[in-house]
């Protein structure tokens, strides 16, 4: 069964610093993959997707996340974090079943970033 | 750009009640989904639908339906809320599969 784990519940980062929030699956088949991003009192936001293609990914607010085969991982990334960037993050993969396309979330990763 | 709108920001209601939670899209988007989002859960699918009058059920289903008259449109209903539907009810729309619009979302209280 498609699913999404995000080991990590909160990550803290200092303002400048590079930061990585965490993302491994578990598919059949080709992995369509998806960030979002919650700020406070907002709905999701899309940043990034990997379909096919160049393993590195590079999405909105300067956020990137590499695909890794291998390791099963889609890693979240950005190389400067910015207090604007605390927020709740989503990992997602696509699923198929019963005929449609729905996307299953992983639990959220929460991003301090500190000044 | 896209825009999701939700009836209300915050709810409460009483046990027993039937609650109605609206969702706008005003992009002529096909599908539309209704999810529930808690802490250590992250985001459950309730129901989607693709067409009007078309609706799925999703992952938790129980105690919800749901309703889509026009394309725009999609209601969530609580037939009789109970205290463990006290969440956050997100809904989405999207033109193709690859990326959903949210809505800010309504946060519930049964009492």
């Amino acid at each position: 069964a498609q699913s999404v784990a995000q080991p990590e519940d909160q990550v803290n980062v200092a303002e400048g610093n590079p930061l990585t929030v965490k993302c491994t699956y578990s598919v059949s088949g080709n992995p369509y993959l998806f960030w979002y991003v919650q700020y406070p009192n907002r709905g999701l936001q899309f940043l990034l997707k990997y379909i096919t293609g160049d393993n590195l990914v590079k999405g909105s607010y300067g956020f990137e996340a590499e695909f890794n085969k291998s390791q099963t991982s889609f890693h979240l990334k950005k190389p400067s974090a910015l207090v604007s960037d605390s927020a709740l993050y989503f990992c997602a993969v696509r699923r198929f079943s019963g005929g449609y396309n729905k996307l299953i979330f992983g639990a959220g990763t929460r991003l301090a970033v500190h000044p | 750009d896209v825009k999701v709108t939700q009836s209300s920001r915050y709810l409460v209601k009483r046990t027993g009640e039937k609650v109605f939670l609206e969702c706008v899209q005003d992009m002529d988007h096909e599908n539309m989904f209704w999810y529930r989002q808690d802490p250590g859960l992250g985001l459950r699918l309730i129901y989607f639908s693709y067409d009007v009058k078309m609706k799925e059920k999703g992952d938790i289903p129980e105690g919800y339906s749901v309703s889509r008259e026009k394309k725009e449109r999609f209601s969530l209903i609580l037939e009789s809320a109970s205290t463990n539907q006290t969440s956050m009810y997100l809904c989405a729309s999207r033109a193709s599969w690859e990326t959903q619009y949210f809505g800010p979302g309504t946060r519930l209280l049964v009492l």
